[in-house]
């Protein structure tokens, strides 16, 4: 069965500081995905990764797959209090009898001022 | 504007009194999915869809059905809720029957109360 699991679950840091958010997956898949969440609002895509050695910017966000280590990586630059939300990952399991996104645990990001 | 859209928002309701959730998109997508959150649990799939008249359990689907009759319609229903369905449910499509190159559209979310 695949497992999806981030680490850590909760982050707590300082506007201004660099940090990493980690997705590690237990069997083969080509497609990562992550996510954001405000509190009580929906998923919003942030990046979707297609392959190995896939990396994606966007502002100070900066996402990157490594399919044979099975981690995807979210690292987070100069860090600013609008980025506190959620973020999820998400692996891709199709074919068969399965048809879905497999959701990790979700890290809970505060940006201290 | 390309959206996924359910309704309620919010809902309390009864122990066994049915309900249904509706879902609609307007982007013509082949895929849908209900998922729903609880804390510490992240999201799971309860049912998906491929396409219309056909539809497919997920990993929790006890005490919940689906219906495809119209392409952009996938409404959920809780024929005798319990409270253990409390929970946060999301509608979630996307484009095409394998693995989503963009990812899914989310709907805004139903936040259930089972009392």
């Amino acid at each position: 069965e695949l497992k999806v699991e981030q680490n850590p679950l909760f982050l707590s840091m300082q506007e201004g500081k660099n940090y990493t958010i980690y997705c590690n997956y237990s069997t083969t898949s080509d497609r990562l995905y992550w996510y954001r969440q405000d509190p009580g609002k929906s998923l919003e895509s942030l990046f979707v990764l297609l392959s190995n050695g896939a990396v994606k910017q966007e502002g100070r966000l900066m996402a990157s797959l490594d399919t044979k280590a099975r981690l995807s990586t979210l690292h987070i630059t100069a860090a600013v209090h609008d980025l506190s939300a959620t973020y999820f990952c998400a692996v891709a399991r199709y074919g068969g009898a399965t048809n879905k996104l497999i959701f990790g645990t979700g890290t809970l990001l505060a940006v201290q001022p | 504007e390309a959206q996924v859209t359910q309704n309620p928002r919010y809902l309390i309701t009864v122990t066994g009194k049915k309900l249904t959730v509706t879902c609609s998109q307007n982007m013509n997508h082949e895929y849908m999915s209900w998922y729903r959150q609880d804390p510490g649990l992240g999201l799971r799939q309860i049912y998906y869809s491929m396409n219309v008249e056909v539809t497919d359990k997920g990993d929790v689907p006890e005490g919940y059905k689906v219906s495809r009759k119209e392409k952009r319609n996938f409404p959920l229903i809780l024929e005798s809720p319990s409270p253990n369905q409390t929970s946060l449910y999301f509608c979630a499509s996307y484009e095409g029957q394998g693995a989503p190159i963009s990812g899914y559209t989310f709907g805004s979310g139903t936040r259930l109360t089972v009392v």
